[in-house]
């Protein structure tokens, strides 16, 4: 069965150094999101992406945050400059049709900023 | 704006005894409800959905039927085991408010005792 696959699993960063964080979404995917839980909290909405641009994003989504879909089958999340409260699981979600619709999870991309 | 409340846990049940876990929603159009399940260690799994009112969505002996006239989608099982031991997420995608993505609850966490 298709899958939505991140890398890395788990990553230890200094505060203010710069994070990517890779995704795979399913291939006939053509929506894409990133949502973030930080330990113990509810799942929060970070970004939507669409026909290569940003659709929706939340408040969380700021300038240190960016969005890339570098070829055909990557979806990455940037984080700038990282912040001690960025520390949380980060989901990249797939769908192939827009709101309403089921999205599919990837396992998660755990970062720890120290 | 759309809202997804659930009951509070951590919920602890002995094996074979039955579960039900309250989810009602708040929404400005017609969403689509589902469950969520996070498995210690894992990723968001879609446990299981329903597009319309009074549609039941059923998955690994779980149940919720949409119901329109109390806006709740509580998930239901007649007879948990040890492995149904996890965090629940009750979320809603409402296709006539693309602002607003899926919107998750805070969880429940579930724990079954041998």
């Amino acid at each position: 069965e298709p899958e939505v696959t991140q890398t890395p699993s788990h990553q230890v960063t200094q505060m203010g150094q710069e994070v990517i964080l890779r995704c795979v979404p399913i291939s006939n995917h053509l929506y894409f999101y990133w949502y973030r839980q930080i330990l113990g909290q509810k799942v929060e909405f970070l970004v939507s992406f669409y026909n290569n641009e940003i659709s929706e994003k939340s408040e969380i989504f700021d300038d240190q945050f960016s969005v890339e879909r570098p070829d055909g089958s990557n979806f990455t999340l940037k984080i700038r400059s990282t912040k001690l409260e960025d520390s949380a699981m980060y989901f990249c979600a797939s769908s192939n049709r827009g709101p309403g619709n089921t999205i599919y999870f990837g396992e998660g991309s755990w970062l720890t900023v120290v | 704006g759309n809202s997804v409340t659930q009951m509070e846990g951590p919920v602890t049940l002995s094996e074979e005894a039955f579960l039900t876990i309250n989810c009602t929603y708040t929404a400005t159009g017609y969403p689509s409800l589902f469950w969520y399940v996070q498995y210690p260690g894992e990723g968001l799994q879609l446990l299981l959905k329903a597009t319309k009112a009074d549609d039941k969505g059923s998955n690994k002996g779980f149940e919720a039927t949409y119901r329109k006239e109390t806006t709740s989608f509580h998930l239901e099982k007649g007879s948990v085991q040890v492995s149904d031991s996890a965090v629940y997420f009750c979320a809603l995608s409402d296709p006539d408010n693309y602002g607003q993505n899926f919107v998750f609850g805070p969880g429940t966490r579930l724990s079954v005792l041998p």
